[in-house]
């Protein structure tokens, strides 16, 4: 089985500019969560995606943002860079098991996003 | 507050020896799970080992354990005869059920560092 895959796997951008990252989920799991880690603050949530409609949502300005397709692919975008958005940019897939709190979350390689 | 709290931001330990790496943990919520997952340097985090709350046996798996404390809100991660493999990040996440801001709350990690 395929595990969690994300493009592109390292992007350089500009302040001002903005930036789309991909994730596809494991097969069959339905729920895609984004989280930013920089040395900083570690890894922060971003928000979680489950049946294409947001579920939760981190403390990130609106400049940040999400969706899920139908197929569960997810997309987050990034608009006006900053330099402070420098970051490994790491998505997680979730089956969401039913039994409790036993929702591992199996993450993908991430996209290392650095602005210039 | 801090939600989970890894108070070693460093370790060396000799090939072969066995490491314990701390954790702890602060919630309200009766029902919960804990993670760890290991980060190498490339970047892609890897689950580890999960605790539900109301597991009665600590979870084991392959080398891994974990030693989980419920009255003291401790769940240290026990490596037994660590491997120059093992040197990494490690982060231990917890996973509130009833808590309606339904994430996973990670720590700062520990880096481990396996001397040959």
């Amino acid at each position: 089985k395929a595990g969690v895959t994300q493009t592109p796997r390292y992007l350089i951008k500009t302040r001002g500019q903005q930036v789309t990252l991909s994730c596809s989920p494991i097969s069959g799991h339905r729920s895609v969560s984004w989280y930013q880690q920089t040395p900083g603050q570690g890894l922060q949530f971003l928000f979680e995606y489950f049946s294409e409609t947001q579920r939760n949502k981190g403390n990130f300005p609106g400049r940040f943002s999400g969706r899920q397709f139908s197929n569960s692919r997810s997309e987050m975008n990034v608009s006006t860079l900053e330099l402070g958005d420098s970051a490994l940019y790491l998505c997680a897939s979730t089956l969401l098991a039913a039994s409790l709190g036993e929702e591992t979350q199996y993450f993908g390689p991430g996209t290392r996003l650095l602005v210039l | 507050a801090q939600k989970i709290t890894q108070t070693q931001p460093g370790m060396f330990v000799q090939e072969k020896e066995a490491v314990t790496l701390d954790c702890t943990y602060d919630t309200s919520d009766p029902s919960y799970g804990l993670f760890w997952y290991k980060q190498p340097s490339s970047g892609e985090m890897i689950f580890l080992i999960y605790q539900g709350s109301y597991d009665q046996q600590n979870a084991t798996e392959g080398r891994y354990s974990l030693n989980f404390q419920k009255a003291r809100k401790s769940a240290n991660l026990v490596i037994s005869a660590s491997q120059l493999g093992d040197s990494a990040m490690y982060f231990c996440a917890m996973r509130e059920v009833e808590n309606r801001d339904d994430k996973i709350i990670f720590g700062k990690g520990t880096r481990l560092h396996i001397l040959p």
